[in-house]
């Protein structure tokens, strides 16, 4: 079976540095994937990685080690806008019908 | 501006009532999905097809079916639909594999 395991909620402070983990025990491993969802809205795409080390894009980096079923998605410099759900997908070899499994999120509050 | 659009965005209806919500992207994507959204369950896919004719179950398929005759449109369908089914529905595209999804807007539905 597929499972990923996420913190159901985290809070920081404007301008500093929060990590969200995700831990995944899948039946096989072709990717990894961070998406952002405000309340209410679609989620949005913000980092895939399919090899180990980290990925980085401006404020945002995630990390892999697939040796390790683990995965982080760092935000610097945070800013109140960041107030959202982070979700952690899986794309496995079972799963889905693609599959593809999401996590359950991670609500994260940032506090001025 | 390439989308995936959803309708209706919100639907109170009736326990045994028809209903389709419709799904439509214009990146010419060959797969599409349904999910689910419900609170402390996540995303969790219905339905999968990978290309016209082609469909798939995903974790939560039952009461749902979904037709793709046609590479844009992904209709999700509710025969009879029940109130365990009152929840928040996304649809999304990809193009390959190791590609992000695409999600529409979402579709909240209550059945009651």
């Amino acid at each position: 079976g597929q499972n990923i395991d996420q913190p159901t909620e985290m809070t920081a402070t404007e301008g500093a540095i929060v990590q969200i983990n995700c831990t995944y025990q899948t039946s096989g491993f072709n990717g990894l994937f961070w998406y952002q969802q405000h309340a209410g809205e679609a989620p949005t795409f913000l980092s895939y990685n399919v090899l180990d080390g980290l990925e980085e894009k401006g404020r945002f980096s995630s990390f892999l080690s697939r040796s390790k079923g683990y995965s982080y998605l760092l935000l610097k410099e945070l800013q109140m806008k960041d107030s959202a759900s982070y979700l952690c997908a899986v794309r496995g070899g079972g799963g889905g019908a693609d599959g593809l499994t999401f996590g359950k999120g991670t609500h994260l509050i940032i506090q001025p | 501006e390439a989308q995936v659009t959803q309708n209706p965005r919100y639907l109170i209806t009736v326990t045994g009532k028809k209903l389709t919500v419709t799904c439509s992207q214009n990146m010419n994507h060959e797969y599409m999905s349904w999910y689910r959204q419900d609170p402390g369950l996540g995303l969790r896919q219905i339905y999968y097809s990978m290309n016209v004719e082609v469909t798939d179950k995903g974790d939560v398929p039952e009461g749902y079916k979904v037709s793709r005759k046609e590479k844009r449109n992904f209709p999700l369908i509710l025969e009879s639909p029940s109130p365990n089914q009152t929840s928040l529905y996304f649809c999304a595209s990809r193009a390959y594999t190791n590609q992000p999804q695409h999600f529409g807007d979402g579709t909240r539905l209550s059945i009651l």
